[in-house]
């Protein structure tokens, strides 16, 4: 099983500012790699994929890159609707498929 | 529009059962590999199991497997998860989620259903 940790746990940023996650697969994963934001009470939503394509609609503030088994998410210039929960998701070995822990992204 | 709405919520003592189900519609179902993924109070997201398009493949998650079975009905844009043997470490928010591709993300998610274990 492929584990994924994401760092920092939480992340404290004031709004304009840049925003930076990482996320680390135990083992390679090529560009297979999600990245979902999540608020209270909501479902997640797909942000990235294949590492670093936007889904439909994902503002371009969103970036992501990586390979292998480092990959980071960008959020350029935080808006407030952007304090969520971030979570990578790896699609390479399956199953399962696994998600990290999770980034708490809130506002300083 | 790509929609999947969860169904089955409900509280149930260790031991119980419950059926959880997820319409879809907006999109070709039977093209589609699906799952469901759940999210205990408070926690992060755990894949629970995997359907294929024509429901010939099915995986599950080690903490589900022999008391969990996914099934689909392609004709009714409908899926389902049996939950026998519930204990209380499986009260979750149960999602449905559509898997894009061999290797694709899953791009569209149900709001969830909760389901709550309790004695």
């Amino acid at each position: 099983e492929i584990v994924m940790t994401q760092s920092p746990g939480t992340l404290s940023v004031s709004p304009g500012e840049r925003a930076t996650l990482s996320c680390r697969a135990s083992q390679s994963i090529s560009n297979n790699l999600a990245w979902y934001q999540q608020k209270p009470g909501q479902a997640p939503r797909l942000l990235i994929y294949d590492a670093s394509t936007r889904a439909t609609g994902v503002p371009a503030r969103f970036s992501g890159s990586g390979s292998g088994t480092e990959f980071t998410l960008t959020i350029s210039r935080l808006q407030s609707e952007d304090f969520a929960v971030y979570y990578c998701q790896q699609s390479n070995n399956w199953p399962p498929w696994t998600f990290g822990q999770g980034t708490k992204v809130e506002i300083k | 529009e790509v929609h999947l709405v969860e169904s089955g919520e409900g509280l149930i003592q260790p031991g119980g059962s419950l059926r959880l189900a997820c319409a879809a519609s907006g999109f070709s179902f039977s093209n589609y590999d699906m799952n469901w993924v759940r999210q205990a109070p408070g926690r992060g997201l755990e894949w629970v199991s995997y359907i294929s398009n024509s429901g010939k493949t099915i995986y599950y998650a080690d903490s589900v497997k022999g008391r969990f079975t996914i099934s689909r009905e392609n004709a009714k844009n409908s899926l389902f998860l049996q939950m026998n043997s519930l204990r209380d470490e499986d009260t979750a928010v149960y999602y449905c989620a559509r898997a894009n591709g061999w290797y694709g993300p899953f791009d569209y998610w149900g709001q969830g259903t909760l389901v709550t274990v309790s004695s």
